[in-house]
This record gives structure tokens, sequence and C-alpha cells, in this order.
């Protein structure tokens, strides 16, 4: 299994421009996950969705948007890139059991710089 | 107040040093806690998972929870280079949804 696969790794993007973060895990997991990780804030959830066309916000979602037309993909999208969306952001999927059977996987992130 | 409060660090300790990570939470309602490393330019990954209050040991590692206090510790034993990380307490109420702790980052010096 490759459990949770991020592209592309590294991104550079200029002020206003637009761009898809993709997220694919192979586990069957139910839930998904998007984080952004800022040095020393933690992660911030921005989308989660419970199941294929179900998506709800987390605490940040403003300037991003996602779709779940499968149980494996959740892409995040960008739109009118700014400098604040500078971070690195996570992908992650758990079974949704609640507790520890909510364990969550992660993927291996995305750089992204806005200039 | 956050939800969950942790130490950003750094920790910087000599190898085979005992190692005392903490996280403290104000929600009662948290059952179940949980500990992620994450290594420099990696995601996350589940270390250890505690059930309500009590001691867990896994190898060198254990994981504790005073719930009375609403404190969780991790503790590393004999600690090595190779445990320099970042370390994320989560806690989760019995949903789907776990709230995680900034994260300490742990330097073990050989």
């Amino acid at each position: 299994n490759a459990g949770v696969t991020q592209t592309p790794k590294f991104r550079i993007l200029k002020i206003g421009q637009s761009m898809t973060l993709q997220c694919t895990q192979d586990m069957n997991h139910n839930y998904m996950y998007w984080y952004r990780q800022d040095p020393g804030m933690g992660l911030k959830l921005i989308y989660y969705s419970v199941g294929a066309g179900i998506t709800d916000k987390g605490e940040v979602p403003n300037g991003y948007n996602v779709s779940r037309s499968t149980t494996e993909d959740f892409p995040l999208r960008l739109e009118l890139a700014a400098p604040s969306q500078t971070s690195v952001y996570f992908c992650a999927s758990s079974s949704g059991g609640g507790g520890v059977a909510d364990t969550q996987y992660f993927g291996p992130g995305t750089r992204l710089t806005v200039l | 107040q956050k939800e969950v409060e942790q130490d950003p660090g750094p920790l910087s300790v000599p190898e085979g040093a005992i190692v005392s990570l903490n996280c403290t939470y104000s929600n009662s309602a948290f059952q179940y806690f949980m500990w992620y490393r994450q290594y420099s330019r990696k995601g996350p990954e589940l270390l250890m998972y505690t059930y309500s209050s009590g001691n867990k040991e896994d190898g060198r590692f254990t994981a504790q929870v005073d719930k009375s206090s609403k404190y969780i510790s991790l503790f590393i034993r004999d600690s090595q280079p190779s445990d320099s990380a970042t370390y994320l307490c989560a806690l989760n109420t019995g949903g789907f949804k776990t709230i995680f702790g900034a994260g300490t980052r742990l330097f073990v010096k050989a």
C-alpha cells in the first residue's frame, strides 16, 4: 500500500495564480482531511470530508475549495493565491471510527510558496 | 484559551537523556490521547496512543495521561539522535475530529 500520496512536492506560485493540490489514499478510508502547517503554529484544519460527495469547512477554509468525487481522491483548490497561503500542506485520511480508531495517516506534504 | 497548549521548544538534550514532552488541554471531554512524531520535511506519523487516564509503555517510550489535571506527557528514555523530530500531541473526544498541539521540536545531540 502506498498510503496517502500528495502531488506536487513543491510549488512556487505568483500572487493571483490558482492551483490544485492532489491527494490520493489507497486504504479505503472514508474520512479525509487537509491541513496547513506554519512554523510554530501546529496543524490547522482547512477542510475535511466524511465520504464521497460530502465535505465541510475546518478552522481556516478561506481561500480554498475542495471536492470529493471518489473515496480515494480529495483535491484542494487554491484560487487567487496570496502570500498568506505560503505554507506546508498535508493531506490525511482515517477510517473515521472515532477515538484511536480514527488514527490519521498523513501524506508527505506539499511545500507551497506564493510570491 | 486554546484547546491544547504545547511548548514549541526547541528542546535540546544529550544522547542518553530522559526526555519529557508535555501538553495541557482545557476540554474535559477528550478521551483519546495520541502522540505523533514528525521528522523534518515529512508528514506526522502516529507514535503512541492511550485511552482515558494512566500510563502506556512501548519500548523506550511512555505515554502518561492525568485527566484530573488535564495534562499529558510523553517520556523518552535513553534518547537517541534518531529521536530528533517534532512531537505533536493529539486529542480526540471519540468522534472523528482530532485536535493537534503545535508540536515540540526535539534535538538529541550525539
